[in-house]
């Protein structure tokens, strides 16, 4: 199975500010044969199912604020907020759909400073 | 508009069963695999099972093989979870979400049914 490592646990960060997520994981997960990243970020708030926000690593869902970015290529990736808000406080999650078993990484509770 | 409905919830006694139930809308629900994924209480997501759109194939996590049957009816446009021999550890809340799969983003979810097990 593929593991997905996210780092920090938990982020702190102002209003305004940028933060940045890491995920790693254990395998490669970038497909050759169409050069994709199966790579994916979910948010999720307190008592809501997770919201997709990114795939193929960099690929912003159709109505997710464009302050969310997604970076990185086969091992290594990045979620950014670059101007944080108060609506974005929730858990985020990377998660690898480049094969059975899918898997997530153990999330990254995102607060305000 | 695609939406996702998860039903059959509840609490369940240790080696109980329970069946849930994911009622689709909004897209053609035959097209897409469907995914049971589940969180337990305070903690991340996990995977549980995938059944490929036609419903000839499926795929279980190595904790709920041999006690979790996935399993959909295209004509109802609904997909299910099995639960058989039941334990504390499947206490969760279960979502199902379309195209969660190997190559697929999955990209809308249900709000979610909670299962308790416990005497």
């Amino acid at each position: 199975d593929i593991v997905m490592t996210q780092s920090p646990d938990s982020l702190a960060v102002s209003l305004g500010e940028r933060a940045t997520i890491n995920c790693k994981s254990s395998q490669n997960i970038l497909y050759n044969s169409d050069n994709k990243n199966y790579l994916a970020w979910y948010q999720q708030k307190p008592g809501q199912p997770p919201q997709l926000l990114i795939y193929w690593a960099s690929t912003r869902e159709p109505g997710v604020p464009a302050r969310f970015s997604g970076s990185g290529s086969g091992t290594d990736f990045t979620l950014t907020i670059s101007s944080l808000q108060a609506e974005d406080v929730a858990v985020y999650y990377c998660h690898q759909y480049y094969s059975t078993p899918v898997t997530f990484g153990q999330g990254t509770r995102l607060e305000i400073k | 508009e695609v939406q996702l409905a998860e039903s059959g919830g509840g609490l369940v006694q240790p080696g109980g069963s329970l069946r849930l139930s994911c009622a689709a809308s909004g897209f053609t629900f035959s097209n897409y695999a469907m995914s049971w994924v589940r969180q337990a209480p305070g903690k991340g997501l996990e995977w549980v099972s995938v059944i490929t759109g036609s419903g000839g194939a499926s795929y279980y996590a190595d904790s709920v093989k041999g006690r979790f049957t996935i399993s959909r009816d295209n004509s109802k446009k609904t997909l299910y979870l099995q639960m058989d021999s039941l334990t504390a550890e499947d206490t969760a809340v279960y979502y199902c979400a379309k195209d969660l799969r190997s190559g697929g983003k999955g990209d809308v979810w249900g709000k979610g049914t909670t299962v308790t097990v416990s005497s």
